[in-house]
């Protein structure tokens, strides 16, 4: 199975900061398999982004996707209270398997 | 706007069988091209993909668990379900399932985009 690590564990950055979030794969990922979701305390994942680059239904233009192959990134242009969170990326291909997260915090 | 619930029994005993269901109402669970897929998640961990299947045919397991799953789907009552046998405490976690589409022939996996809202699981005796 591919593994996704990502990193950091958990960023703390202040409201309007940009986040880098990066997701790293055991081999190479095509991008059209690489999804990221959003996750708060107590509620069920939440679609972001598709396709590696492309935004899901609803999603705000502060968060971007990127990368290919074996290396992956979501931006958070400018941090709103709401996106502090857990972010986890997800591929499909070879099985299907999820990174560990990454936690924004508020620093 | 589809919706997805999951039910099933909150306590399992060591090495019994975690039964779950997944109803969606708001649409067909056998309309269009998407799968249905089960996902979980041990309280302050991280999410593991467990299977999914496709109405028309196809279930695909992690490989991890794959000895012990099985997941069915009942379009006559818009339902999918897992199966779950001898079940260690290591089995105790939040349940999801979830709306999961790809599209084999271009080649693109749009992901899981609704998701039921969890039911937690917990084996112990």
């Amino acid at each position: 199975d591919i593994v996704l690590t990502q990193s950091p564990g958990t960023l703390s950055l202040s409201p309007g900061e940009r986040a880098t979030l990066s997701c790293r794969a055991s081999q190479s990922v095509s991008s059209r398999y690489l999804v990221w979701y959003q996750q708060k305390p107590g509620q069920s994942p939440r679609l972001l982004i598709y396709g590696a680059s492309s935004r899901a239904t609803g999603i705000p233009d502060r968060f971007s996707g990127s990368g290919s192959g074996t290396d992956f990134t979501l931006t958070i242009s400018r941090l709103e209270p709401e996106d502090f969170a857990v972010y986890y990326c997800q591929q499909y291909g070879s099985s299907l398997t999820f990174g560990g997260g990454t936690k924004v915090e508020i620093k | 706007q589809v919706q997805l619930r999951e039910s099933g029994p909150g306590l399992v005993k060591p090495s019994q069988t975690l039964s779950l269901t997944c109803t969606v109402s708001g649409g067909s669970i056998s309309s269009g091209t998407y799968y249905w897929s089960w996902i979980r998640q041990p309280a302050g961990k991280g999410l593991e993909w467990i299977g999914r299947i496709y109405p028309s045919g196809g279930t695909y397991y992690n490989p991890s668990l794959r000895s012990r799953l099985t997941i069915s789907v009942d379009t006559s009552k818009n339902q999918f379900s897992l199966k779950l046998s001898s079940v260690t405490a290591a089995d105790t976690a939040v349940y999801y399932c979830a709306r999961d589409f790809s599209n084999n022939g271009l080649g693109y996996y749009f992901g899981m985009d609704v998701w039921g809202q969890g039911t937690t699981v917990t084996v112990s005796s």
